[in-house]
């Protein structure tokens, strides 16, 4: 079946580090992929997309692109803040369903 | 406005209770989720509606039962509540494949 795994957290980093959150799908056909952020007592709120191969989904300074050939979807940042600090969900729509992995907390300190 | 709202956003209750959480949404979406999310952060989908038609019923206990009155509201009631029940929910709506989905706040449910 479909599926999404992520690097395994908690990732802690210092204020102006370079972020990256590995993603990699298995999923028959073309689905589309997300980046998803939760803070600390929040729901979840869509960072970026990318809907087919070699797309970049963008957002506030992460982005991401879809690799097909690698099946892929890393989640990159140039400089996190202290405020980026939160788990972050890769997630595929196989058109039925958001499919998502298990998450990466993200640690950002000053 | 917010775009999908739950309610309510904290439920502390007996084991062996019945209890319902509200799911409302502004969007004009056809489709609705529930998703159940663990003490580890992992996120499971339960039930999926289109246009107050069920979509998806995953693996969930039969205690577990939605219900669409309209494709702007889902709600999720849960009958005789276990201890294991105790998650957060989340619903969630969406206008299609590839346009993601917009989530509620979640109603962080604690059975005792």
């Amino acid at each position: 079946g479909n599926s999404v795994t992520q690097m395994e957290g908690p990732v802690t980093l210092s204020e102006e580090a370079f972020l990256t959150i590995n993603c990699t799908y298995t999923a028959t056909g073309y689905p589309s992929l997300f980046w998803y952020v939760q803070y600390p007592g929040e729901g979840l709120q869509l960072l970026l997309k990318a809907t087919k191969a070699d797309d970049k989904g963008s957002n506030k300074g992460f982005e991401a692109t879809y690799r097909k050939e690698t099946t892929s979807f890393h989640l990159e940042k140039g400089s996190v803040q202290v405020s980026d600090s939160a788990v972050y969900f890769c997630a595929l729509s196989d058109g039925t369903a958001l499919i998502f992995g298990k998450g990466t907390t993200l640690s950002v300190s000053s | 406005d917010t775009a999908v709202s739950q309610t309510p956003k904290y439920l502390v209750t007996q084991m062996g209770n019945d209890k319902s959480i509200k799911c409302e949404q502004n969007l004009g979406h056809d489709t609705m989720y529930w998703y159940k999310q663990d003490s580890k952060k992992f996120l499971k989908i339960m039930f999926s509606y289109n246009n107050k038609e069920l979509i998806i019923n995953e693996t969930v206990p039969n205690r577990f039962s939605p219900k669409s009155p309209d494709k702007a509201h889902l709600n999720l009631h849960i009958n005789s509540l276990e201890l294991g029940d105790s998650a957060v929910y989340f619903c969630a709506s969406s206008q299609g494949v590839g346009y993601g989905y917009t989530f509620g706040s979640g109603t962080r449910l604690t059975v005792v």
